[in-house]
């Protein structure tokens, strides 16, 4: 299994809403990320989790909470959300590189949830 | 901080021809990676290339390959024999390892015409 899966694939929410996004990965990464990306823009750094443990936040605003439940998963829980947030949420991971001259490493990216808030 | 910079956010170029996409990316450090990712209208984040700052030689991938210079910190992507399918947003990446930020440029739209 060489995938990272994300569902749901679009997601319309209202600002009073609590939703979650869900990714899923059996490539044995033991590093995950959410990226957010605006309509033409590269993706933008949100988390990062290294063997489950949250080892960096981009100052994310407290209504998305991330969670790592164990080494396949990572959910992104979403609350009282702006419509600014509408975005393409995508997850990614990796092998966990502790040497930087290490070979084949790379990011796996799934192919995103839609968010709409409304 | 690191910064990557694509200064061609459009191109086109003709089925079977060759094209050149440039990135270049600021940083003090010594070891990092290099990639190049693809991203289609369906929105998959597809990795194209990737390249390690330790090697010295370019990485190539059937028709795609790269033109490292390390000292030039320019990274480009040459696409050879283009295809249809080749269509999609190219994004030039860069990062220390999986603790630290994958930074990206501001992408390329890439067209490919029949």
């Amino acid at each position: 299994d060489t995938e990272v899966t994300q569902t749901p694939k679009h997601l319309v929410m209202g600002m009073t809403n609590k939703k979650s996004l869900k990714c899923e990965q059996h490539m044995g990464h033991r590093a995950m990320y959410w990226y957010k990306q605006k309509a033409k823009k590269p993706p933008e750094l949100m988390f990062v989790y290294s063997y489950e443990k949250l080892s960096i936040n981009e100052s994310v605003p407290s209504r998305f909470s991330p969670e790592c439940p164990n080494s396949s998963l990572l959910n992104l829980h979403l609350h009282a959300l702006q419509p600014e947030d509408s975005a393409l949420y995508l997850c990614a991971s990796s092998q966990v590189v502790v040497v930087a001259n290490r070979n084949n490493y790379g990011y796996t990216f799934g192919s995103g949830t839609r968010l709409t808030v409304v | 901080a690191q910064t990557v910079t694509q200064s061609q956010p459009e191109m086109s170029v003709q089925e079977a021809e060759t094209v050149t996409l440039s990135c270049t990316y600021d940083t003090s450090e010594s070891n990092y990676y290099l990639f190049w990712y693809k991203q289609p209208p369906s929105r998959q984040m597809i990795l194209v290339i990737r390249q390690e700052a330790y090697k010295q030689q370019n990485a190539t991938e059937n028709r795609f390959s790269v033109n490292f210079q390390k000292a030039a910190k320019s990274f480009s992507l040459k696409i050879s024999d283009s295809q249809l399918g080749d269509t999609a947003m190219y994004f030039c990446a860069f990062t220390r390892g999986s603790n630290y930020k994958l930074t990206f440029g501001k992408g390329t739209l890439l067209t490919v015409n029949p």
